[in-house]
């Protein structure tokens, strides 16, 4: 059974920062894997989508790498800023059979940035 | 604006009520996903449906029911066989069963018990 870990469980950094969540899955037969942003009482935004085949995706001020043979992903963050401070999951797409469109998420960070 | 609409935001439920959580969709997606949030932990799939007509059991799939008549339309109905039914429910879709596709989300319904 895929179980997805996410370190440190809380996080809080001065505006300015750069810094580096980490996520880990326990099956490296995945089909992608998405790192999404969650605020408060809110639903999930997705922030970047890597397919197995990659090795990392880039949208602005943040980059998602995938190491999928260590079971590993990072989201970096540059130059943090307080409106960056949410809740942030990763979650793994199953590669096929029974499982197929599920996804299994970590329990998330936590990320406060203090001006 | 295209999106996904949850309703209601807040809902309470009597002990031994059925109490039903509307999603809606105007994306087109053909892929409709029920998750729930207990605090402090990651999401958990209840029930998903990938076509009209079709849906099958997540994870966590006890005391839950769905319909799926509609392309734009994924109600949850939380039964009173669900003995711990508070927590955040989230529904989400894709635009087909291709993994490659991003998931989105609604805003989220929060259900407690009274």
């Amino acid at each position: 059974k895929q179980e997805v870990t996410q370190i440190p469980a809380a996080l809080s950094v001065p505006e300015g920062e750069n810094l580096v969540l980490n996520c880990s899955f326990t099956d490296s037969a995945i089909y992608n894997l998405q790192w999404f942003r969650q605020d408060p009482g809110k639903g999930l935004t997705s922030l970047l989508l890597i397919q197995s085949s990659q090795r990392e995706q880039t949208s602005g001020r943040l980059n998602a790498s995938l190491d999928k043979s260590s079971g590993r992903s990072t989201l970096y963050i540059a130059a943090s800023q307080p409106g960056d401070s949410a809740t942030y999951l990763c979650a793994v797409s199953h590669a096929g059979g029974t499982s197929y469109g599920k996804l299994t998420f970590g329990q998330g960070t936590i990320l406060t940035v203090h001006p | 604006d295209g999106g996904i609409t949850q309703s209601p935001k807040y809902l309470f439920r009597k002990e031994g009520q059925n109490v039903t959580l509307s999603c809606e969709q105007n994306l087109n997606h053909d892929a409709m996903y029920w998750y729930r949030q207990d605090p402090g932990q990651g999401l958990r799939l209840i029930y998903y449906s990938q076509i009209v007509n079709d849906f099958q059991k997540g994870d966590i799939a006890e005391g839950y029911s769905v319909s799926r008549e509609k392309k734009e339309s994924f109600p949850l109905t939380v039964t009173s066989a669900q003995k711990n039914p508070t927590a955040f429910y989230l529904c989400a879709s894709r635009r087909n069963r291709d993994l490659g596709e991003k998931l989105f989300f609604g805003s989220g319904t929060q259900l407690s018990v009274l």
